[in-house]
């Protein structure tokens, strides 16, 4: 079965640009939940989306947003992109039976460098 | 505000010696905890996971102890071997509102030949 994939592995971006990061999750699973990590922070959870619906949020701006598609793939998109934003993008993905106790199964990650 | 506390950056052993890696939580409502393990330029890999009904679960070389009454959980290798160098995230998670998986900021382990 193959894994959760991400595209694309490296990203980078202007200040004030948008990025839109992929994610491809593993077959069956529905819920998908999207990551940041910079140094020194750990993951910092920016949101999970389950059956195309958001069903929980992180505290992030207004800039970062996702969704989920009918195929359970998610998106996500900075827009104004900041400095600060650079960092490692991770996406997971688990089963839909009990998830909040599921283990999360992740991707490689998308690393953005905002210039 | 830092629910799941990972306090030490960083632990050093030699090969073949016991390794307990150490997470502290603050909310009451997580009742399931994990610990990932991530390489570089990798994602992070589920290790091993524990269920607050129980204070112990072991897989192999990896046992994961819970004590609820210090928020307090702890991952034990024994024995340590250098594949084991790698970040360890402590993470976290309830029901409802807490469902999602909080994670500590991770502890880098060097396991020494």
């Amino acid at each position: 079965k193959a894994g959760v994939t991400q595209t694309p592995r490296y990203l980078i971006k202007t200040r004030g640009q948008q990025v839109t990061l992929s994610c491809s999750p593993i077959s069956g699973h529905r819920s998908v939940s999207w990551y940041q990590q910079t140094p020194g922070q750990g993951l910092q959870f920016l949101f999970e989306y389950f059956s195309e619906t958001q069903r929980n949020k992180g505290n992030f701006p207004g800039r970062f947003s996702g969704r989920q598609f009918s195929n359970s793939r998610s998106e996500m998109n900075v827009s104004t992109l900041e400095l600060g934003d650079s960092a490692l993008y991770l996406c997971a993905s688990s089963s839909d039976r009990r998830s909040y106790n599921s283990p999360l199964h992740f991707g490689n990650g998308t690393r953005l460098t905002v210039t | 505000d830092q629910q799941v506390k990972q306090n030490s950056p960083s632990l050093s052993v030699q090969e073949g010696r016991i390794s307990i890696l150490n997470c502290d939580y603050t909310n009451s409502m997580f009742d399931y905890f994990l610990w990932y393990k991530k390489y570089p330029a990798e994602g992070p890999t589920f290790l091993i996971s524990i269920s607050s009904i129980k204070d112990k679960n072991e897989d192999g070389r990896f046992t994961v102890f819970l004590n609820k009454s210090a928020k307090h959980l702890s991952l034990h290798i024994v024995p340590s071997q250098p594949g084991d160098s790698a970040v360890y995230f402590c993470a976290a998670s309830g029901g409802g509102a807490n469902s999602k998986l909080t994670f500590g900021k991770g502890i880098t382990l060097s396991v020494r030949p």
